[in-house]
């Protein structure tokens, strides 16, 4: 069964420290990988996309790895703001005859002054 | 700044009543999503289209729920009779896919259409 699986389910660190977000799937066969950022009341946004050749993707302080062999991959967060604050959804995309997107169930972070 | 748009933000209402939601996506995409998110499910895909066709509502109750793209401006989410469990955000994205399915491209989200059905 294809899932996504992220921990840890929520998070709280201090503003200027660092953070690293994991998710795990089982989805197959793999098309590419990407982290959203979803602020609280508003809609998903883009942070990174991985296919299966890269293993890792910067976009500002946000680094994503990527390792296909163990299905695994890591949103890390370098010198936290407060405006980091908000849920970071990991989603893989799967192609079996029809493009679908499998959504893990997203960490909260919390970031504190 | 191309974005996707989507109407009603937030909408009440009482249960057996219709509720249809409503998405410009972004020019020149050629596939739109429709998802649902609560607080216990996360993101669900309930339905997409691609050049505008249907590709899979397989995650949409059928007896209900109704996805339509009547062009390339506009699609709808409709929900007849609505119920409380319907209650949550429904998201609708936006991307440009190649034909085989796969793509590296972004898939832009609406800020969502919050409902709550009593």
């Amino acid at each position: 069964k294809n899932q996504v699986e992220q921990s840890p389910q929520s998070l709280i660190i201090l503003e200027g420290k660092n953070c690293t977000l994991q998710c795990n799937y089982t989805v197959s066969p793999f098309s590419n990988l990407r982290w959203y950022k979803q602020d609280t009341g508003r809609g998903p946004v883009s942070l990174t996309i991985m296919t299966f050749s890269e293993n890792t993707k910067s976009n500002g302080r946000y680094t994503a790895t990527l390792d296909a062999d163990t299905k695994q991959s890591s949103l890390h967060i370098t010198a936290s703001q407060l405006s980091d604050s908000a849920s970071y959804i990991c989603v893989v995309s799967a192609t079996s005859g029809t493009y679908k997107y499998i959504f893990g169930t997203g960490t909260r972070l919390k970031v504190l002054a | 700044d191309a974005r996707v748009t989507q109407t009603p933000r937030h909408k009440v209402t009482e249960m057996g009543q219709e509720v249809t939601m409503r998405c410009q996506p972004i020019l020149g995409h050629n596939t739109v999503f429709w998802y649902r998110q609560t607080m216990m499910q996360g993101l669900e895909l309930l339905a997409y289209f691609r050049n505008r066709a249907p590709l899979d509502d397989s995650g949409m109750p059928k007896d209900r729920f109704s996805a339509e793209m009547p062009d390339a401006t506009l699609a709808t989410l409709k929900i007849q009779p609505s119920e409380p469990r319907d209650s949550a955000v429904y998201f609708c994205a936006s991307g440009l896919v190649g034909n085989t399915g796969r793509s590296g491209n972004t898939i832009y989200f609406g800020e969502g259409s919050w409902l709550t059905v009593v």
